[in-house]
Order: structure tokens, then C-alpha cells, then sequence
């Protein structure tokens, strides 16, 4: 019965390199959700994805940064040519259904661009 | 889209007193309201939630009251304790898509 998964938990890249972040939703969770937390500040939405499906990806930085989920294997949020500003924790939930369940979330990365 | 405000960004409050956080939503249409509690370095967890179709809902220490008309919803914490200081997070969901959208939070301390 293992909750969200995220991996790895600790992420150190250099500028211009490429980050990609790994979340394995909870058994029977066909919902995903990125979150990005900079520091001292609150929540905010990037993407939201069903299996194969981009649902929402309002969130999401137009460049750079892309999200999949795919049939089979976890959910993957990829940053390119990662810059400082990047830095920052990426918490990723699931949900067994979309709109008005508890949203679970995992353990978070956290990326530090240096 | 829908906009979360939360107040106060801080509260410090005494071991033993009640706790207050207020937030406001946008959306008219939001239905779902969850409050999150993130301690240091960990990652957010559900503490209670309210559905539109109840105006108050509570689970032992805890409390949240939803006024629809004036699109606010609150967080009530009585008989404080030392374990309550943490980072609280409203959020509200909406029925026109399917994302939360949170508060910016509500750092909580809890004076001995």
C-alpha cells in the first residue's frame, strides 16, 4: 500500500543541463498533478495529467519544460536547460478521479541549479 | 480562472488558544475546498475538507466553516499544541476544471 512516490528526492544539475523528475501515483490512481513550491512560498499548479492525456498544463512554463504519463511507468516532468530560477521544490500528487478528490502527494523533489 | 487569497501569511498564537486562518475564492463555482498542513521539509498533507453542499465540518480539534455567498472558508484550530506549528494551505477546486488552485499559506506558531 505505498503512497506517492517520488524519485530522486535530491537533485543537483548545472546550468544547461537537463532535470527529470519521476512520480509513481498511488496503486489504482489514474490522476497526476506537478506542483512547483519555490522556498517560503505556497503551492503552484504546473500540469495535470491522466494516463497519456495532458489534461491541463496551464501551469507550465511555455519553454523548457514538458510532462508525460504514459500507459505504462511513472509520470516524468522534464526540465531543459535547467537555469537558477529553477530551483525549487516539485511535489507531484495523485488522485484516484478527477474533480473534488484528495489529492495525495509525494515525498517532492528538490532541484537545486547551480 | 479561480484565485485563492489566505490570511494571515503568519500567526503565532499561544499554546492552548485557538487558531484562525481565513481564505477567499473567486469562483463561484468551486465545490471542493481542502486544507493542507505542510511541516518543515515535508510534503503537504490533508487535514479536513469541505464539500459546498455543507456550511461546517469538524474532526476533534479542528474545524472548517464555508460561507458560499461571500466565497469564504475557514480554518479553526482549538486547544493548540505544540505539533500544530506548521505551514497551512487552503485550496479550492473548481467545477469548470479539474486542477486545485491553493493559498499562498499561513505559517502557524504555537508559543509555549
Amino acid at each position: 500500500n505505498a503512497g506517492v512516490m517520488q524519485n530522486p528526492r535530491h537533485l543537483v544539475r548545472r546550468r544547461g543541463q537537463e532535470a527529470r523528475l519521476r512520480c509513481s501515483p498511488m496503486k489504482g490512481h489514474s490522476h497526476v498533478y506537478w506542483y512547483r513550491q519555490l522556498p517560503e512560498e505556497g503551492l503552484k499548479f504546473m500540469v495535470y495529467l491522466q494516463k497519456e492525456n495532458i489534461i491541463d498544463e496551464s501551469g507550465m512554463p511555455k519553454e523548457r519544460f514538458s510532462a508525460e504519463f504514459p500507459k505504462e511507468g511513472p509520470s516524468i516532468l522534464r526540465i531543459q536547460q535547467v537555469v537558477r530560477g529553477d530551483s525549487a521544490a516539485y511535489f507531484c500528487a495523485s488522485s484516484p478521479a478527477s474533480q473534488g478528490y484528495e489529492q495525495y502527494f509525494g515525498p517532492g523533489t528538490r532541484l537545486t541549479v547551480t | 480562472g479561480e484565485n485563492v487569497e489566505q490570511h494571515p501569511s503568519t500567526l503565532s498564537v499561544q499554546e492552548g488558544d485557538s487558531a484562525v486562518i481565513k481564505c477567499t475564492y473567486s469562483d463561484s463555482a468551486s465545490n471542493y475546498f481542502p486544507w493542507y498542513k505542510q511541516e518543515l521539509g515535508k510534503r503537504p498533507q490533508l487535514i479536513i475538507d469541505i464539500r459546498s453542499n455543507v456550511g461546517e465540518k469538524k474532526d476533534q480539534r479542528i474545524a472548517v466553516t464555508l460561507n458560499k455567498t461571500a466565497k469564504h472558508f475557514s480554518l479553526h484550530i482549538t486547544e493548540t499544541q505544540p505539533e500544530d506549528s506548521a505551514v497551512y494551505f487552503c485550496a479550492a477546486s473548481s467545477l469548470r476544471d479539474d486542477k486545485i488552485i491553493f493559498g499562498k499559506g499561513t505559517r502557524l506558531h504555537i508559543l509555549p
